[in-house]
């Protein structure tokens, strides 16, 4: 079993709608929550960190974490065809966080 | 303009003939890392380093070699590449590990080991 989980996809909405995507984890010493974005031909970028549980939003993106069932969300709202990229879950320890475990990403396609 | 620069881009190579992958950073970052990035696998991490001739192993060390003696570089080396490291190398570097700044990478570097 991988210690984080994340569904590939490839999810397909439409401009405009709410996105959900989700992490599993197996790892309870995780304390850093982190979503990456990737476009095609790049490099991830840090889209949104969080630290333990609880929610954070920046924008249209809000990100939610919850220890107890170790699942992680990311939420984008009025989803945009801009929005379509890989999006990566990552994790790391209190203590080591040289070392960051990404989920396998999902790929979002967002139609105008 | 603040980047992480790896070279080459692309590269095919035979299986057993050493390589390096270069890497390079203009941020003045402590933390540098290399991942490997797998269709289904994701991105997994080969080695990071936390400050100059610190190094540490990720998930998938083994075939791989790096180095840290300069702060601003921190080259991947592939001593005898077989092709089960065929795939797209990513180097970053964080200002203080991956939680609070995250990690900026590179553009990545296509490796193919025929």
């Amino acid at each position: 079993q991988k210690e984080v989980e994340q569904d590939p996809g490839p999810l397909s909405v439409p401009e405009g709608a709410i996105v959900s995507l989700n992490c599993t984890y197996s790892n309870s010493a995780f304390q850093y929550f982190m979503w990456y974005r990737q476009y095609s031909r790049k490099g991830p970028e840090l889209l949104m960190y969080t630290y333990s549980s609880g929610n954070k939003e920046d924008g249209r993106f809000t990100a939610q974490v919850d220890k107890s069932s170790k699942y992680i969300s990311l939420f984008i709202r009025d989803s945009q065809p801009s929005d379509s990229a890989t999006y990566l879950c990552a994790m790391t320890f209190s203590g080591n966080t040289g070392k960051l475990i990404f989920g396998q990403g999902t790929t979002l396609q967002v139609k105008p | 303009e603040a980047q992480v620069t790896q070279n080459p881009r692309y590269l095919i190579t035979v299986t057993g003939k050493k390589l390096t992958v270069t890497c390079s950073q203009n941020m003045n970052h402590e933390y540098m890392s290399w991942y490997r990035q797998d269709p289904g696998l994701g991105l997994r991490q080969i080695y990071y380093s936390m400050n100059v001739e610190v190094t540490d192993k990720g998930d998938v060390p083994e075939g791989y070699k790096v180095s840290r003696k300069e702060k601003r570089n921190f080259p991947l080396i592939l001593e005898s590449p077989s092709p089960n490291q065929t795939s797209l190398y990513f180097c970053a570097s964080s200002q203080g590990g991956g939680a609070y700044y995250g990690y900026t990478f590179g553009s990545g570097t296509r490796l193919t080991v025929v």
